[in-house]
This record gives structure tokens, C-alpha cells and sequence, in this order.
């Protein structure tokens, strides 16, 4: 079944413990985003791949790191995370323009 | 700030009515897409429609383009009570395709 799997699901951590999540698709998209979504705000880009090693920020980057070493996977990093941090995290990937999209992951910074 | 921004906010209708939400940009776009998402779920693409084309339609689902106003709809034909979610436009700008943008949304309910 093409998917694209997040985990944790749901996360409660403290401020400035560093976490990781992770996202892993199988359709062999070359394409990969991470977005956050907030109440009244919609969807915001974090950061985006479109290829093996190629990454490039989107609109709130700031606090977030990213990588893409396999195709498959593009692991969202906060280094040291913080209470506005708190939000749904969604991950997408594509090929010909249409996302396909995770099941979100729900973190909460304490 | 947001390329596209939905209205309404929220909509309520009837089951069995039609369902009009709305989408304006800001910049020029190659693609505009529509997703659905129910509550606190992952997002379902529904339908894109490019920048060349004015009209597109899929099961009861149409949607319409104007570039010159910047603007596009999404229309949802005798609707369901399934039919109550969230939906959001978004678009991939001419200058940066790659950066696909979201709207606010408008939150549809569909009353039995």
C-alpha cells in the first residue's frame, strides 16, 4: 500500500531535549516536505527536499533541521525544541505535484 | 504571509445542498490544488487544476480557475454528512514550484 509513515504519532517532551521525527514514504517520490500546522494559520512549509541530498527551507525554518541521505526517508529534527514549537507536524511527498500526505504527528513541548 | 486564503472561514449547510468555498492568491502560479482533511487527520489531495486550464471536474467535485483574477472555487454537488471537513487550497508559485503554499481553510459541516 503506498504510504507515508510518521512517528512518533504523539510526542510530550521538554524544552531544549532534542527529538526527532521521522517520515518515510514508498513511493519512491523524488519530492518531500515537512509542514506544521496551527489553529487559524493552516499549513506552513518547514523545509523540503526535492531530491537525495538537496534540501531547501520553506517558510518557518527556523528552529528545524532536515536531511534526505535515502530517498525513502526525510527526518524532521529539533535540535533543542521549544514551547512554540508545539503544533501538528505533517509530511508529504510527490512526484508529479500531488502530495500525499502522513498522518500527522502531534507535538508538545513542555 | 499566505499565497491563498480560503472564504468563508466555515460553512453549514444541508445535506443535499451544494457547497461553494472560494480561494484567492496572490502571485502567479503554475498549479492550484485542492486537499480535504478530516478532523486532526493527514491530508487528501482532491483535485489540481493548472494554471492553463479553466475548468476541471471529478465526480462531484468541480472546480474553476480564473488566473486573471487570481482566484478559484471549489463546488461539491449534493452534498453528505461524510462530506464534513476541512478543506484547503494550495499553490506552487511560478517563480519557486517547489514551495507548495496552503490557505487557512474553510471548514465545511454537513448536517444530516
Amino acid at each position: 500500500e503506498a504510504q507515508v509513515t510518521q512517528n512518533p504519532r504523539y510526542l510530550i517532551t521538554v524544552t531544549g531535549k532534542k527529538l526527532t521525527v521521522t517520515c518515510s514514504q514508498n513511493m519512491n517520490h523524488e519530492y518531500m516536505s515537512w509542514y506544521r500546522q496551527d489553529p487559524g494559520l493552516g499549513l506552513r512549509q518547514i523545509y523540503y527536499s526535492m531530491n537525495v541530498e538537496v534540501t531547501d527551507k520553506g517558510d518557518v525554518p527556523e528552529g528545524y533541521k532536515v536531511s534526505r541521505k535515502e530517498k525513502r526517508n526525510f527526518p524532521l529534527i529539533l535540535e533543542s525544541p521549544s514551547p512554540n514549537q508545539t503544533s501538528l507536524y505533517f509530511c508529504a511527498s510527490s512526484r508529479t505535484g500531488e502530495l500525499f500526505f502522513g498522518e500527522g504527528s502531534r507535538l508538545t513541548v513542555l | 504571509s499566505q499565497q491563498g486564503e480560503e472564504d468563508p472561514q466555515a460553512l453549514s449547510i444541508q445535506e443535499g445542498e451544494n457547497a461553494t468555498m472560494n480561494c484567492s492568491y496572490k502571485t502567479s502560479i503554475n498549479n492550484l490544488q485542492w486537499y480535504r482533511q478530516n478532523s486532526g487527520r493527514g491530508l487528501v489531495h482532491l483535485i489540481l487544476i493548472r494554471s492553463n486550464e479553466r475548468e476541471k471536474h471529478s465526480g462531484r467535485l468541480r472546480v474553476t480557475l480564473d488566473t486573471s483574477k487570481k482566484s478559484s472555487s471549489l463546488l461539491i454537488t449534493a452534498s453528505r454528512a461524510a462530506d464534513t471537513a476541512s478543506y484547503f487550497c494550495a499553490t506552487d508559485m511560478k517563480t519557486s514550484y517547489d514551495k507548495v503554499i496552503f490557505g487557512p481553510g474553510t471548514s465545511l459541516s454537513v448536517i444530516p
